[in-house]
């Protein structure tokens, strides 16, 4: 069975520009979660979604959205990016929003913004 | 809000030793689950042990036991019999219930990184 994939792996922006990553969930698998893992930090939520829905947000500015679509993959769009928005993002994918239990992650993609 | 806090930065430690690696937790909340990842440079996220706030015995799976020990708001991880493959960072998490909307999110300290030496 396939795990939670992600993509582009890696990616490279200049300041200002827009990125877009792409998750898919473990298949039966409802609810998506964004994290942002800059380097030598803990991974921080940014984002979860369930049935489409917007469920929860983290503390990250506007320049931060995301969708979920009918087959519950899900979009992580960035705005006008900065240098610190340079991390890896990490998608995890739970049957529900309220699941309690493991997160299964994504390998990550890996956003330098130069 | 909840709070993990992960002390040691860097640890070493000799191939077929055990290691613990210390993980100090802070919430208000009464229901809450508590997490060991793994993760090595490829940057994926492996789940290792999770424990229940009202489950009353550690947890463990495999080579991995969590030391829970609630009064003192403390779940280190145990890794016995390290191998070189042990070689990652490895981060202490919470699952947190925000009840204003509905859902629960996971907040991850600030990871160990272990270094298993032949």
């Amino acid at each position: 069975d396939a795990g939670v994939t992600q993509s582009p792996t890696h990616l490279i922006k200049t300041r200002g520009q827009h990125v877009t990553l792409r998750c898919s969930p473990i298949s039966g698998h409802k609810s998506v979660s964004w994290y942002q893992q800059v380097l030598g930090q803990g991974p921080q939520f940014i984002f979860q979604y369930y049935e489409k829905e917007e469920r929860g947000r983290g503390n990250f500015p506007d320049r931060f959205s995301a969708r979920q679509f009918p087959n519950y993959s899900s979009e992580l769009n960035v705005n006008a990016l900065l240098l610190g928005d340079s991390a890896l993002y990490l998608c995890a994918s739970s049957t529900t929003y309220r699941d309690t239990g493991e997160l299964f992650f994504g390998e990550g993609s890996r956003l330098t913004v130069l | 809000a909840q709070k993990i806090t992960q002390t040691q930065p860097g640890m070493f430690v000799q191939e077929k030793e055990a290691v613990t690696l210390d993980c100090t937790y802070d919430t208000s909340d009464q229901s809450y689950g508590l997490f060991w990842y793994k993760q090595p440079s490829s940057g994926e996220m492996i789940f290792l042990i999770y424990q229940g706030s009202y489950d009353e015995q550690n947890a463990t799976e495999g080579r991995y036991s969590l030391n829970f020990q609630k009064a003192r708001k403390s779940a280190n991880l145990v890794i016995s019999a390290s191998q070189l493959g042990d070689s990652a960072m490895y981060f202490c998490a919470m699952r947190e219930a925000i009840i204003s909307g509905g859902y629960q999110k996971v907040t991850f300290g600030t990871g160990t990184k272990l270094q298993v030496i032949p």
